[in-house]
């Protein structure tokens, strides 16, 4: 399995302001997926955001959006406008293109003050 | 769309008993499913790759006796706990494969067991 690694393990932020998680990966791999998933309280796991390598454009969901650096192995998630409601654990994941399994990351909590 | 159901969302069972758990893809047609074992504030820990219409791949490690896994149709797989034990309390999510290219996994809420 890739390695992910998710070097923050809680990160807290102010409510209306910005945020940045960052994830990197280790592959041999030129094309695969990224992604970041969210696991609030309730622990459903919600896809927040999606990226093909192959894309060199940032892929972006409302106040989410990524910053994919293929060469540094790097795709860190910026969350906008923070909200109460992104309060959450947030997994970084990779999935190669000949395998569908995802490898993820140990996670980040995230929290946001009022 | 890609909406996962699991079913039950809690359970509590007795030790050396059984506990099937569901996880159906309901808008969608899932070849693939995986099943993974959440341990609190942990990741996500894949135990198993459950394939409509053949034999689930287990990862190393996971006992394959004791979770049964079966995928009858490309809706439902069942992950089915055999003689549970306390040490098998955990928090059970399922995923179904889906999306434009089946490049996305797609969670259920999750299953709580606790084995007493």
């Amino acid at each position: 399995a890739q390695t992910v690694t998710q070097s923050q393990p809680e990160m807290s932020v102010q409510e209306a302001e910005t945020v940045t998680l960052s994830c990197t990966y280790d592959t041999s791999e030129s094309d695969y997926y990224l992604f970041w998933y969210k696991q609030p309280p309730s622990r459903q796991m919600i896809l927040v955001i999606r990226q093909e390598a192959y894309k060199q454009q940032n892929a972006t969901e409302n106040r989410f959006s990524v910053n994919f650096q293929k060469a540094a192995k790097s795709f860190s998630l910026k969350i906008s406008d923070s909200q109460l409601g992104d309060a959450a654990m947030y997994f970084c994941a990779y999935r190669s293109p000949y395998d569908y399994k995802l490898s993820f990351g140990a996670g980040t909590t995230v929290t946001v003050r009022a | 769309g890609a909406v996962v159901s699991q079913h039950p969302s809690w359970v509590i069972c007795k030790s050396g008993t059984s506990v099937k758990i569901e996880c159906r893809s309901l808008d969608f047609q899932a070849t693939t499913m995986f099943w993974y074992r959440q341990f609190p504030k942990q990741s996500l820990m894949l135990m198993a790759t459950s394939n409509e219409g053949s034999k689930a791949t287990y990862e190393q490690g996971v006992e394959k006796d004791k979770f049964l896994i079966n995928h009858a149709s490309l809706t439902l797989s069942t992950l089915t706990v055999t003689s549970a034990h306390p040490e098998d309390s955990s928090f059970y999510i399922c995923s179904a494969r889906g999306g434009a290219k089946g490049e996305t996994q797609y969670f259920g809420p999750g299953t709580r067991l606790l084995v007493l």
